[in-house]
């Protein structure tokens, strides 16, 4: 049973680049959240995709966009990169309800450090 | 708003029990997660309580009192390898039925022979 999988591992770019990073959920989840997580601190939410629509968002600029495909993986999209966006960015993925068998499980995650 | 509290730090001997402590200030309650989280890897889940009390997986248990807005992961028989950052993460009572997380900042724990 693979677990959530994302790519790449790790990216280097410049300031005002774009960027997309990839995620496969666990088997049998449909929702897939995004999280940047900055050193030392704890995941921060960017946004939550399920049936290929963006239905909750965090506190984060029109930069961070997503999308979600009919497979369920997701691309999280980040434009006009600044130095700030260097974190590790991680997808979660879970069934849509709020019970204890909706836990996310999260991927090994992408490094991005923009230089 | 939404806050979640953490020790920042905390250190402890191989084979002892450690006690970390997280409370939170939210605005209606649904239920608290605890992960663990080594250096440059994922956070991986280890527990989640939505009523109060204490509920036990192995070496680790974890604590809810709704009441206090407080909860308690509680580590036995460290290990090495139980050296890692701890996550404690409530679901966004705000957030309309979804599945949204709020984490803490973390508790690096370091464990010493």
């Amino acid at each position: 049973d693979a677990g959530v999988t994302q790519s790449p591992t790790h990216l280097i770019k410049t300031r005002g680049q774009q960027v997309t990073l990839r995620c496969s959920p666990k088997s049998g989840h449909d929702t897939v959240s995004w999280y940047q997580q900055a050193l030392g601190q704890g995941p921060q939410f960017i946004f939550q995709y399920y049936e290929e629509e963006e239905r909750q968002r965090g506190n984060f600029p029109d930069r961070f966009s997503g999308h979600q495909f009919p497979n369920y993986s997701s691309e999280l999209n980040v434009n006009a990169l600044l130095l700030g966006d260097s974190a590790l960015y991680l997808c979660a993925s879970s069934t849509p309800g709020e019970t204890s068998t909706d836990t996310q499980y999260f991927g090994p995650g992408t490094r991005l450090t923009v230089l | 708003g939404q806050n979640i509290d953490q020790p920042t730090e905390m250190t402890a001997t191989e084979g002892a029990i450690v006690q970390i402590n997280c409370t939170y200030q939210t605005s209606g309650f649904n239920g608290l997660f605890w992960y663990q989280q080594h250096a440059g890897e994922a956070p991986t889940f280890l527990s989640y309580n939505v009523l109060d009390g204490l509920e036990e997986k192995g070496r680790f248990s974890s604590f809810l009192s709704r009441s206090k807005g407080y909860s308690y992961l509680l580590l036995k028989e460290l290990q090495m390898k139980d050296s890692a950052s701890y996550l404690c993460a409530v679901r966004d009572p705000n957030s309309g039925g979804y599945n949204k997380l709020i984490f803490g900042a973390g508790t690096r724990l370091a464990v010493h022979p």
